[in-house]
């Protein structure tokens, strides 16, 4: 099993408030992981990708940052939010050929108000 | 800039019916194409393309990939009120790169 596991799956914050989101894998080792943001009515947009720890590429300038302490561990964090921050975010493991398919986790559903 | 569009955004049909999705894209570097069904959390994956004209099957879905003219469909038949998903297209343009369209969302009614 290759599970990806994301926490929290809800999160209702104040804008100006920090944010973490956390993404674990299990059952492989030294995973290619992305994070992606879904708004309403647009398609999956990649906010950062990880070859391995301590390892973070950014594709969007934006209030955002990642950070990856564990080889199975991505953390999504933020240290204001702003209310552009809302949506779902999930996280991605590739099949390690960098170019196949791509699984996700559940997700986390940030509201920000 | 690299793209992809789906269309239609939007479809209604009745069970029974057969449905057609689109996908074109524009990138700079073709990998892969990618189908995703996401019904309320996690896409999951449907087919990765590679070649053109040759149909991937699964059951009551099919697809096919027409890298001259930058498209693939994804084919759903005898559609089932399990269908009613979003359904997403990707292309995969170069390492770590995924282009996402912003998807179809089909509604399959009883």
């Amino acid at each position: 099993s290759q599970t990806i596991h994301q926490w929290p799956a809800t999160l209702v914050q104040p804008v100006g408030s920090p944010l973490s989101l956390e993404c674990t894998v299990e059952g492989t080792s030294n995973p290619n992981l992305y994070w992606y943001r879904q708004a309403a009515g647009r398609g999956l947009q990649l906010l950062f990708y990880s070859v391995g720890i301590g390892q973070i590429s950014s594709e969007v300038p934006q209030n955002l940052s990642a950070s990856r302490p564990q080889d199975r561990q991505f953390i999504l964090s933020s240290k204001k939010l702003l209310l552009s921050d809302s949506g779902f975010y999930l996280c991605a493991r590739d099949r390690g050929t960098n170019t196949g398919e791509l699984f996700f986790g559940e997700g986390s559903r940030l509201t920000v108000l | 800039e690299d793209k992809v569009v789906q269309s239609p955004l939007s479809l209604v049909v009745h069970e029974g019916d057969t449905v057609t999705l689109n996908c074109s894209y524009e990138v700079t570097n073709f990998r892969s194409l990618l189908w995703y069904k996401q019904e309320k959390k996690a896409p999951t994956f449907l087919f990765m393309l590679t070649s053109s004209g040759i149909e991937k099957k699964s059951g009551r879905l099919s697809s096919i990939l027409d890298k001259k003219e930058l498209f693939s469909i994804l084919n759903i038949t005898a559609t089932q009120t399990g269908d009613s998903a979003v359904y997403l297209c990707a292309v995969s343009s170069g390492t770590y790169k995924y282009i996402f369209g912003t998807g179809t969302r089909l509604k399959v009614l009883a």
